[in-house]
């Protein structure tokens, strides 16, 4: 039979725009979360994290936003630039209690950045 | 300092064959974590090992697969009897401390079982 194969969510950007990528998380105990770039070929790259006592933080270019209500966290590029095309995963961590060093990626979201 | 350094980049094995992944983490880190990426998924972790032991195995699978981080060398994922299925990129991270969080990844091995 025909078989139907998993494709990744993609966003597809002007150099120069804005980004806005999204995830959903599943555990209301994980208090630690992290966005992670993956160029191909390569490891996951650490881009900014965010503990659950905040609802944003911002590094250079990128604001990541949480909101624990709806289990929704988010990462803001600002002026997309081409050498940002690349996969985004976030990650969920429960950092406290005995298991806090095991992180739960989500599926990615494919970033292209069109010059 | 060199970051986490995995090798090989690429493996290819015939089914049936053994895998031998290595890992060496960065300077003075004595946490090593390994994880398995199917393509188009996140990671999915698998062991969690300090030095001479396992913490956490519970991502591994039953059969076949081993985790060792000796005192001295580097961590080494060992798959016996490898199958398609196996195919995946199989990378690695380090810390100083157990949970910091936002590991630092190695570049991964990919294995292609033929």
């Amino acid at each position: 039979g025909e078989s139907v194969g998993l494709h990744l969510p993609t966003l597809s950007v002007q150099e120069g725009d804005n980004s806005i990528i999204n995830c959903a998380y599943s555990n209301s105990a994980s208090d630690y979360f992290i966005w992670y770039k993956q160029e191909s070929g390569k490891g996951p790259q650490f881009i900014i994290d965010i503990r659950s006592n905040m609802d944003k933080r911002q590094g250079q270019r990128v604001t990541v936003l949480l909101n624990k209500t709806v289990k929704h966290l988010s990462l803001q590029i600002a002026a997309t630039q081409p050498g940002d095309s690349a996969v985004y995963f976030c990650a969920e961590n429960k950092n406290s209690g005995g298991s806090n060093y095991k992180l739960t990626f989500g599926k990615g979201t494919l970033l292209t950045v069109n010059p | 300092n060199a970051g986490v350094m995995q090798n090989p980049r690429h493996l290819v094995r015939r089914r049936g064959q053994e895998a031998r992944l290595r890992c060496s983490p960065m300077k003075g880190h004595s946490h090593v974590y390994w994880y398995r990426q199917l393509p188009e998924e996140g990671l999915k972790f698998m062991v969690y090992l300090q030095k001479e032991n396992i913490i956490d195995e519970s991502g591994m699978p039953k059969e076949r697969f081993s985790a060792e981080f000796p005192k001295e060398g580097p961590s080494i994922l060992r798959i016996q009897q490898v199958v398609r299925g196996d195919s995946a990129a199989y990378f690695c991270a380090s810390s100083l401390e157990q949970g910091e969080g936002g590991y630092t990844f190695g570049s991964g091995t990919r294995l292609t079982v033929v």
